[in-house]
């Protein structure tokens, strides 16, 4: 599967848009991009996941170029509970065989 | 619908002994996985079973941890013995693993396993 980069923090206004990004450059043309976020102490969470397309459900939006190079997850109005671990994955795995990195830990601030 | 169920939310012990973790997927799910999660490592994966078989156990770390699947409702996760470095949160996730991308986990609560 191929390798992820995100940024190890951000911080983000409450109301307004967080934007994480997510660099996953050797990206294969069957792999698919796969967001999960982890709220202190819980279990972690599906967000949302794609191929090519655009993607948006009552999450989260998650915008990937053509070139398939990079992605990013938008919240459309981060609230104080959107503060979280959040973990960009590509995998082709038809197993559900996830392998999660460091991921990027968003702080929504009042 | 309940969620991944796990027990023991908390489970403290001394070195040595056997720690045995619990997990009901969700009923209907036919893919479970065993994640560890520490501060130094995260999140690893430990172990899959797809259809009560276990797929890939290359994650589990040495010969004292072991898992079962007896049946679709249930799986447990033994160490034997237990070491201080055992020491971590354990999550079960199951996942509808028949039709197309099958990323979408289903995560449990975790259990809280600390070794003295």
């Amino acid at each position: 599967d191929a390798k992820t980069t995100q940024p190890p923090s951000m911080d983000c206004a409450e109301g307004r848009a967080a934007n994480l990004p997510c660099n996953h450059s050797t990206i294969s043309g069957n792999e698919y991009v796969y967001w999960y976020r982890q709220i202190h102490s819980q279990g972690p969470q599906y967000i949302i996941h794609g191929l090519k397309n655009n993607e948006t459900n009552e999450m989260a939006s998650l915008i990937i170029t053509e070139d398939r190079k990079s992605s990013t997850l938008i919240l459309p109005h981060a609230t104080l509970r959107d503060t979280a671990v959040y973990y960009c994955i590509v995998t082709s795995s038809n197993t559900g065989k996830l392998i999660f990195g460091q991921g990027t830990t968003l702080q929504v601030k009042p | 619908d309940a969620g991944v169920i796990q027990s023991p939310r908390h489970e403290v012990t001394e070195m040595g002994q056997e720690v045995t973790l619990r997990c009901k997927p969700i009923s209907g799910h036919n893919s479970l996985f065993w994640y560890r999660q520490t501060m130094m490592r995260g999140l690893e994966l430990l172990i899959y079973f797809n259809n009560n078989v276990p797929i890939d156990d290359s994650g589990m770390p040495e010969d004292r941890f072991s898992a079962k699947m007896p049946n679709a409702s249930f799986s447990t996760l033994k160490i034997q013995p237990s070491e201080p470095r055992d020491s971590a949160v354990y999550f079960c996730a199951s996942s509808p693993s028949d039709r197309g991308p099958t990323g979408e986990l289903f995560f449990g609560e975790g259990s809280r396993l600390t070794v003295l």
